[in-house]
């Protein structure tokens, strides 16, 4: 039953080592989201994709990338994990811009 | 300026009564529309109901109903019948136009008492 899957739940990752967060979807919409949370605030957008096009937010640090191979599945990869990027990583997926469906978020803690 | 305003930090509310979460809101675009969920302690952002700029009626779905005055650029969140848990992070969103991004609030936190 369910739609948004985030793996893994929990990731710890090192100082600068890359690490790659997964998110699938079986609800087949043609928007996928990832966002940023950090403790106590609202979710922040880096980036987007309708289809295949590629969405960035002005502000997404470059060290944040995505790749969505194919409608399902989407990736968020960070190539330098800093302790600043420690938090919950949402992807989120909608049918055009209507509501948006949010999987479990996967906690990120680098050390 | 802030697209989405929710001025309560935190709320208490005794079970099984009711309570309002605000929400304001401000855009210039005609067509919008205004969302509210729900993020409980695991995490998960839970999508809760949707008001469009040209409905002409309050959005309904079961406990929860949204006081939509659009004169005063306010989506009032109300849960009817509170239980337990429904103790979570309460967030207003709005999508202007076409855009696909959604501008959230600081959120409200609830919390049920029994």
């Amino acid at each position: 039953d369910a739609m948004v899957i985030q793996n893994p739940r929990y990731q710890v990752t090192q100082f600068g080592k890359p690490v790659t967060l997964s998110c699938s979807q079986t609800l087949n919409h043609n928007v996928m989201y990832w966002y940023q949370q950090k403790s106590s605030q609202a979710p922040k957008l880096l980036f987007h994709y309708y289809d295949k096009d590629f969405n960035n937010e002005a502000d997404t640090p470059d060290n944040f990338q995505s790749r969505r191979p194919n409608t399902s599945f989407c990736f968020l990869d960070i190539r330098s994990p800093g302790l600043g990027d420690a938090a919950m990583y949402l992807c989120a997926t909608s049918q055009g811009p209507y509501e948006q469906y949010f999987g479990p978020g996967t906690r990120l803690t680098v050390t | 300026a802030q697209k989405i305003t929710q001025t309560q930090p935190g709320m208490f509310v005794q079970e099984k009564e009711a309570v309002t979460l605000d929400c304001t809101y401000d855009t210039s675009d005609p067509s919008y529309g205004l969302f509210w969920y729900k993020q409980p302690s695991s995490g998960e952002m839970i999508f809760l109901i949707y008001q469009g700029s040209y409905d002409q009626q309050n959005a309904t779905e079961g406990r929860y109903s949204l006081n939509f005055q659009k004169a005063r650029k306010s989506a009032n969140l109300v849960i009817s019948a509170s239980q337990l848990g429904d103790s979570a992070m309460y967030f207003c969103a709005m999508r202007e136009g076409n855009d696909y991004k959604l501008s959230f609030g600081a959120g409200t936190t609830v919390t049920v008492r029994a």
